[in-house]
């Protein structure tokens, strides 16, 4: 079955970075697209780009564009999101999530708690 | 500031019916598949819906989903307790080269 299993919690202070990661198994890992979603308390979930495990290639979320990185092991059919420069409303829950087609995404990690504060 | 527009909140009774509604523009929805997904309470989001009707496997026939022009609809039937969940819509904004979210709404099974 697939599955996508996040990172655990993390607790930052502002200015720094954080490096999340989602592990895929259950699929070939390289052939589908990986998006990540974030979803602040009792928010909306917004979008912050997707990463093609395949060639590397990336899209960001104009808003994150600068700020974003994400990249990936295929060795370990592992992907990450690394958010730099954190600020306080950055925390929320990050997901990683499966893209099967460009509208949508069929399966999603567990999620990840990013805290950020002094 | 979502560009896609939801009801903050919808109900009823158990086994009633329920739609939820989802606006856009020709840049996503008007031009693109709608998906929607479910978010139970403290849970990542499940997918209910993929290009605009249609169920993945495991999801029961109560959930439907269709598109009219830049608006689509979810539909509830046979409301039952476990449906009490934030529901948002997705599509791809070709404008903004971006997946876009509903701002969502809230099920609640009075």
């Amino acid at each position: 079955q697939v599955q996508l299993v996040q990172s655990g919690a993390e607790v930052k202070k502002p200015g720094a970075s954080v490096k999340v990661s989602c592990k895929a198994s259950g699929y070939t890992f390289t052939s589908y697209d990986i998006n990540w979603v974030r979803q602040a308390t009792g928010q909306g979930l917004e979008w912050m780009g997707w990463m093609n495990p395949n060639s590397g290639n990336t899209g960001y979320a104009q808003k994150f564009q600068g700020r974003v990185t994400m990249t990936r092991n295929t060795s370990i059919s592992t992907a990450y999101m690394e958010l730099s420069s954190l600020r306080s409303e950055d925390t929320a829950v990050y997901y990683c999530a499966r893209e099967p087609s460009g509208n949508s995404v069929d399966y999603w990690g567990q999620g990840t708690l990013v805290t950020v504060s002094s | 500031q979502s560009v896609l527009t939801q009801p903050p909140s919808v109900s009823a009774a158990p086994g009633q019916k329920v739609t939820i509604s989802c606006s856009g523009s020709s840049s996503n929805i008007g031009n693109n598949y709608v998906s929607w997904y479910q978010q139970l309470p403290g849970t990542a989001p499940k997918l209910l819906i993929y290009d605009n009707n249609k169920r993945p496997s495991g999801i029961p026939d109560r959930f439907s989903g269709s598109k009219s022009g830049t608006s689509a609809t979810l539909g509830i039937t046979g409301l039952q307790t476990g449906d009490e969940a934030d529901y948002y819509c997705g599509t791809w904004d070709s404008s903004l080269s971006a997946l876009v979210f509903g701002t969502g709404t809230k099920v609640t099974v009075l």
